[in-house]
């Protein structure tokens, strides 16, 4: 099966500067990467998503970078604002049966 | 407005007792899945299910059941076999085959 890590498990950064999320994943079939905004006891939202046709991503403030070489991917946000602060998880599937696979979060805090 | 619909938002369980978790969702996919999500961990895959009247274990699929008699509807029972209900419990549903899930905004359930 597929194996997604995420790295770092908790991220604080100051208001205005930049966050950057990685994952990788195990299984050269995935083809399809979504990201996930999750705030307090509410459930996932998705934010951004790439394919494996394409090497980067992006949406205003909000981008994603895909190497399928090295089988990783990431979540970049500039300018950081305090309503960013939640916690991000990566997600990797394939098209054949179309289950998910998530990293175990990021919790992002930015300070004001 | 589309969206998935879970009930109820919070619910105890007693010693020995089966309950049931509504997911309702009225976006006219086909594929509905249940994840299982701990603190500090990603979220783990209980069931899923493509079509109307067919479903598949996931990763963590003992001590739960569930049913889609309707497009619409995929309950999850957790039954008394599972001896460590206490988590937060997410519905997502999607278009097959590579398409982003849709969450709802979770059950949590604990134990009295």
């Amino acid at each position: 099966g597929e194996n997604v890590e995420q790295h770092p498990s908790t991220l604080s950064v100051q208001e205005g500067d930049s966050a950057v999320i990685k994952c990788t994943y195990s299984d050269s079939a995935s083809n399809y990467f979504p990201w996930y905004k999750q705030e307090l006891g509410k459930g996932p939202q998705l934010i951004i998503d790439i394919r494996s046709n394409v090497g980067e991503k992006k949406d205003q403030r909000i981008a994603v970078t895909l190497n399928k070489t090295a089988k990783h991917f990431s979540l970049h946000i500039t300018e950081t604002q305090p309503e960013d602060s939640a916690v991000y998880f990566c997600a990797a599937s394939k098209r054949r049966g179309n289950q998910f696979y998530f990293g175990t979060g990021t919790s992002l805090t930015v300070i004001p | 407005d589309g969206g998935i619909t879970q009930s109820p938002k919070y619910l105890f369980r007693k010693e020995g007792q089966n309950v049931t978790l509504s997911c309702e969702q009225n976006l006219n996919h086909d594929a509905m899945y249940w994840y299982r999500q701990d603190p500090g961990q990603g979220l783990r895959l209980i069931y899923y299910s493509q079509i109307v009247n067919d479903f598949q274990k996931g990763d963590i699929a003992e001590g739960y059941s569930v049913s889609r008699e309707k497009k619409e509807s995929f309950p999850l029972t957790v039954t008394s076999a599972q001896k460590n209900p206490t988590a937060f419990y997410l519905c997502a549903s999607s278009i097959p085959a590579g398409q982003p899930q849709h969450f709802g905004d979770g059950t949590r359930l604990s134990i009295l």
